[in-house]
């Protein structure tokens, strides 16, 4: 099957420094990439749409100067959390659409536990 | 606006029996995508199965079924001859038709699971 690489799993930074997520499709080209967050105990909320080679769409409410979005080719996406702050402290996870298949289902990464203190 | 709810937040299943998890779902789409997946305390998502809203047979993969009804929006996931490894959160998602979304796929509140031995 699929497979979405996501790298770090985990990391812990301090307050005011920023941390890139990858998002990578080992075997499979991916047009689209969502990158999702996930609060202890609670379900994953989107937020944003990274498509290839163009800007990436945020939900409402996400803000985009913050969580900046990279998907400079067909294999990756970046999420970088600027100026973190300890409420940003969650669970990130991307998940990916291969391209052509009709997308009967996103492939996961295994997320990354962030952690700001 | 789409919307997905699970009204269960936690469900207990003895061993070797079935169980059925809830998923309503709200969307003026006409073509939209029905999913389950598995989070297990790892935080990685497991896809389980998937139903088209246009498929008229309930999809099945392995012990894993959906029981479709469109005329009541629900798509409830049934488990049958619960495994403790079972035992994890479920989500239900719908992924909207439009590809001018980029096909964006909401999840619903989950449903914890505890299999009994």
């Amino acid at each position: 099957g699929a497979v979405v690489s996501q790298h770090p799993s985990r990391v812990i930074c301090k307050s005011g420094t920023s941390v890139k997520i990858e998002c990578r499709s080992l075997d499979f080209q991916a047009t689209t990439m969502f990158w999702y967050r996930q609060f202890p105990k609670q379900s994953l909320m989107l937020m944003a749409t990274s498509n290839e080679g163009s800007k990436a769409t945020y939900e409402q409410g996400v803000e985009k100067d913050k969580f900046l979005i990279n998907h400079a080719s067909l294999t990756l996406s970046t999420l970088t959390v600027t100026s973190a702050h300890p409420e940003d402290s969650s669970f990130y996870i991307c998940s990916a659409r291969r391209v052509g298949t009709g997308g009967v289902e996103a492939f996961f990464g295994q997320g990354t536990r962030l952690t700001v203190v | 606006a789409q919307k997905i709810t699970q009204t269960q937040p936690g469900m207990f299943v003895q061993e070797k029996e079935a169980v059925t998890l809830d998923c309503t779902y709200d969307t003026s789409d006409q073509s939209y995508g029905l999913f389950w997946y598995k989070q297990p305390s790892s935080g990685e998502m497991i896809f389980l199965i998937y139903q088209g809203s246009y498929d008229e047979q309930n999809a099945t993969e392995g012990r894993y079924s959906l029981n479709f009804q469109k005329a009541r929006k629900s798509a409830n996931l049934v488990i049958s001859a619960s495994q403790l490894g079972d035992s994890a959160m479920y989500f239900c998602a719908m992924r909207e038709g439009r590809s001018t979304g980029g096909f964006k796929t909401i999840f619903g509140a989950g449903t914890r699971l505890f299999v009994k031995a």
